[in-house]
Parts: structure tokens; C-alpha cells; sequence
């Protein structure tokens, strides 16, 4: 069964530094989606891309992060400088469709650590 | 803004026995879905079962079943016949229907549930 791959697992960074988090989504799927998870807390949504645009983004997803498809397969999520707060498990996920009735598939997740 | 409240950080459950995981959630909305996923340690988190908030009827896949209780905002899992692999985190996730339709899930804060032999 497909599945979404993510690499890499365990990403350790200094703040400051830029960090790419690479995300191989199901390859017929056309909507995806970056979450995190910070220890303890909540999943929470960062940013959903459609068609090489963002179709929406929370209040974390500020002008220190971006999100690009480079190729057909990769889709990235970028951290410009990295702060210390930004230490957290990333999920990538996609779906076929953008009807809430399409399963959004998960990706085993990246955890980031920033020292 | 919509939110998901999962009040159990922790539950255990003997196999073959029955467990009940319970989520809440807050909304003004009229349609939505709701969703539990699983997550296995390590590896990614997989859809368990959808319940849309037109239906009435309890959604059920195999051993998992929901208590849907549209008006007082409650959304429990129960599995029955546990068994060693159900162990896991739980997320209960709410998606809304309105506005663009790429929408994103709203998660709780998770259940890690033990299946004890």
C-alpha cells in the first residue's frame, strides 16, 4: 500500500540554522499538508498546499517558514532560522482530494530538536 | 476556532476486554467530520474510522465503533476485543466542511492506550 515517506527521522540543528524537512507524498495525491507536534501538546495544523500555492496557514506558519513542491514527488517545508521553540515532530500528510471526505494520509513524522 | 479535548492522557485495557476513549469537541458549525486516528510507536498515523455529523447512525469499522452525541459535542471510541497490536495514541480530530474545502484537521491532545496480556 502506498504510504508517505519522510526524511529524515530525527533532525538535530542550532538555532539559527536553516533547516529543510523533505516529504514524499502518495504519488497520485494533489493536496498536502505540513502538522507538528510539540512534546506534550497538541497536533497542529501549519499549512496546506494545492497547485504550487498555499491554500491555508495558521498563525504558526509565519514568514520564517515555506513550503515548496520542487519536483514532482518532494514536497518541502522549510525553517529559515530556527528557533528554540521550534523543537517539535513535523508531519507531512496528503489526500487525493480537498473534500473533507478524502483521508488525509500521514507521514511517519521528522522530529526536529534545535539546540 | 474549533477545538478537540481528549481528557484521558492515559488509558490501559486488558486484551479481549472492551475500552471506551472519549473526545469533545467545540463548535458553532453544523456539518463537520470526525475522525480517530491511530498512531503505532514510530511509525505514522492511520485513519481508524470517520463519522460525518449529518448521520445519525453510529459509524462502525470491524472492532471500533463511535458514540456520536451530536449535542453535547461527545465523539468516544470503543474497541472492542482488544488486542496487542490496538496498543497506540489516539487522536480524535475534527474537520470542517465550510470555506475552500482543503480544510485542515483540528487534533486533541492524544490517548496512549495500553493493552495489557
Amino acid at each position: 500500500e502506498p504510504e508517505v515517506t519522510q526524511t529524515p527521522s530525527h533532525q538535530v540543528t542550532q538555532m539559527g540554522q536553516e533547516v529543510i524537512l523533505r516529504c514524499v507524498p502518495i504519488s497520485n495525491h494533489l493536496y498536502f499538508y505540513w502538522y507538528r507536534q510539540i512534546l506534550g501538546q497538541k497536533v497542529e495544523f501549519l499549512v496546506s498546499f494545492y497547485n504550487n500555492e498555499i491554500s491555508e496557514k495558521s498563525e504558526i506558519f509565519d514568514d520564517q517558514f515555506s513550503v515548496e513542491r520542487p519536483d514532482g514527488s518532494n514536497f518541502t517545508l522549510k525553517i529559515r532560522s530556527t528557533k528554540l521553540e521550534d523543537s517539535a515532530m513535523y508531519f507531512c500528510a496528503s489526500s487525493v482530494g480537498q473534500s473533507s471526505l478524502y483521508e488525509q494520509y500521514f507521514g511517519p513524522g521528522t522530529r526536529l530538536t534545535v539546540t | 476556532a474549533q477545538t478537540v479535548t481528549q481528557s484521558q492522557p492515559e488509558m490501559s485495557v486488558q486484551e479481549a476486554e472492551t475500552v471506551t476513549l472519549s473526545c469533545t469537541y467545540d463548535t458553532s458549525e453544523s456539518d463537520y467530520y470526525l475522525f480517530w486516528y491511530k498512531q503505532p510507536p514510530s511509525r505514522q498515523m492511520i485513519l481508524v474510522i470517520r463519522q460525518e455529523a449529518y448521520k445519525q447512525q453510529n459509524a462502525t469499522e470491524n472492532r471500533f465503533s463511535v458514540n456520536f452525541q451530536k449535542a453535547a459535542k461527545s465523539f468516544s471510541l470503543k474497541i472492542s476485543d482488544s488486542q496487542l497490536g490496538d496498543a497506540a495514541m489516539y487522536f480524535c480530530a475534527y474537520r470542517s466542511v465550510e470555506g475552500s474545502g482543503n480544510t485542515p484537521l483540528v487534533f486533541g491532545k492524544g490517548t496512549r492506550l495500553s493493552v495489557i496480556a
